[in-house]
């Protein structure tokens, strides 16, 4: 059974950082492009980012809103996707979900199969 | 950036209805078209890939259709646990962009 866990969440003062991590289990964790989408309280989803698999060049791209201050990684030894944010925001107060694409993999399309339950991001003084 | 609008912004409904939920994309997609349903508190789960294609496990009154910029999603006879909020998402290209939702209320 594909379970994706995301953990890290919390409360956070604007300016600091924080690191989530999203654990799988399932599936053969470095095949797979793993994507952060977020959130926030009453609005829609928002793409935050996504890496590729190793075979893929383990590359990454972000949303506008969140280049340069987040960063997303991978430990395919562990299983882990990580999600780094630095100089967070009120405006990033968010649950933030990870999820698999199998995009260029198992097919040639792309979408998110199965999704963590999301951890609650909270930035506030 | 590509725009994904939907429409209607929510509707109220009454089991046994079709529903139809509209998506539209700011420039063509071909058939790199999403969507996903999304109860309150719960992670959204993926109905519809690539336009038409519906997900393993996916009740088969859910279906999509269309290509290029135009798309939709139908429930052919509502039930009550289709009462959520809906989502359209683009992956043709990056950013991976989403509808606003169409909420789906019980009438």
């Amino acid at each position: 059974e594909v379970q994706l866990v995301e953990s890290g969440g919390g409360l956070v003062q604007p300016g600091r950082s924080l690191r989530l991590s999203c654990t799988a289990s399932g599936f053969t964790f470095g095949d797979y492009t793993m994507t952060w989408v977020r959130q926030a309280p009453g609005k829609g989803l928002e793409w935050v980012g996504f890496i590729r698999s190793k075979a893929y060049g383990g590359t990454t791209e972000y949303a506008a809103s969140v280049k340069g201050t987040f960063t997303i990684s991978r430990d395919d030894s562990k299983t882990i996707a990580y999600l780094q944010m630095n100089s967070l925001k009120t405006e990033d107060t968010a649950v933030y979900y990870c999820t698999r694409d199998p995009g260029g993999y198992s097919t040639s399309w792309y979408y998110f199969d199965y999704w963590g339950q999301g951890t609650l991001v909270t930035v506030s003084s | 950036d590509i725009q994904m609008t939907q429409s209607p912004s929510s509707l109220s409904a009454s089991v046994g209805d079709r529903v139809t939920i509209t998506c539209r994309a700011s420039q063509s997609i071909s058939r790199y078209l999403n969507w996903y349903q999304q109860k309150p508190g719960k992670a959204p789960n993926l109905l519809i890939y690539a336009a038409s294609s519906l997900q393993s496990g996916v009740p088969s009154r859910f279906s999509g259709s269309g290509s290029g910029t135009d798309f939709t999603l139908t429930i052919s006879s509502l039930q009550p646990e289709d009462f959520a909020t809906y989502y359209c998402q683009q992956s043709y290209s990056t950013p991976r962009t989403f509808g606003q939702g169409t909420k789906v209320e019980i009438k």
